[in-house]
């Protein structure tokens, strides 16, 4: 079955780079049809979207985020990127990546990985 | 944004009981509405899609309902795995936005 792993460092120290990477498995990740997400959850909070993307490298931001953004993907890897420039403390947070944009689930996020925390400290 | 609100916050009940979980979103969202629950520790799991429409394995004490704004999963019957956190997310405008949570707690 499709499975996904977000990978990356635990920790990362205010003003610089966060990067995760999540790895898919069972499944290519060049189906057009669907996006590959990042959702992250600060500590006891909700969920946020932080955006998605397609195979074809075509993306969409979550505007509200403060932190500037990017996710990339690499399908000869089938492995999709987040990279948070920047970050501060209140970057802390849960990370997940997710599987959407199935129109017949009305683009929920059917799949998602275990999530990776990251804390933002010096 | 679109911003989405759940009640209550949290709620207390016990094994067995009929429990009923409200969503409203600040604008419509059509039927682009869907329900995640989430345990400790655990990433969120797909319950519901497009109000009303269980995703797979999901067992049939669940439910949901509502359209436009107006939202309401329900489990009828709570069993002792249904203790957790219960998310509603808009997928019908990014950024997809999500519910803050309602936890559901043992009386």
């Amino acid at each position: 079955q499709v499975q996904l792993q977000e990978s990356g460092p635990g920790l990362v120290k205010p003003s610089q780079t966060l990067s995760l990477t999540c790895t898919v498995s069972g499944a290519s990740i060049s189906n057009g049809a669907f996006y590959w997400s990042w959702i992250r959850q600060l500590p006891g909070k909700g969920l946020e979207s932080i955006g998605y993307i397609y195979s074809s490298g075509s993306t969409d931001y979550n505007p509200s985020l403060k932190t500037p953004v990017t996710i990339s993907v690499d399908t000869s890897k089938n492995q999709f990127s987040l990279k948070l420039s920047s970050v501060t403390a209140a970057d802390t947070a849960v990370y997940y990546c997710a599987r959407g944009g199935d129109r017949l689930l009305a683009d929920a996020f059917d799949i998602w990985g275990q999530g990776s925390l990251v804390t933002v400290s010096s | 944004d679109i911003q989405m609100t759940q009640s209550p916050s949290s709620l207390s009940a016990a094994v067995g009981d009929r429990v009923t979980i409200t969503c409203r979103a600040s604008q419509t969202v059509s039927t682009y509405l869907n329900w995640y629950q989430q345990k400790p520790g655990k990433a969120p799991k797909l319950l519901i899609f497009a109000v009303s429409n269980l995703h797979s394995g999901v067992p049939s004490r669940f439910s949901g309902s509502g359209s436009g704004t107006d939202f309401t999963l329900t489990i009828s019957g709570l069993q002792p795995e249904d203790f957790a956190t219960y998310f509603c997310q808009q997928t019908y405008m990014t950024p997809f936005t999500f519910g803050p949570g309602t936890k559901v707690d043992v009386k």
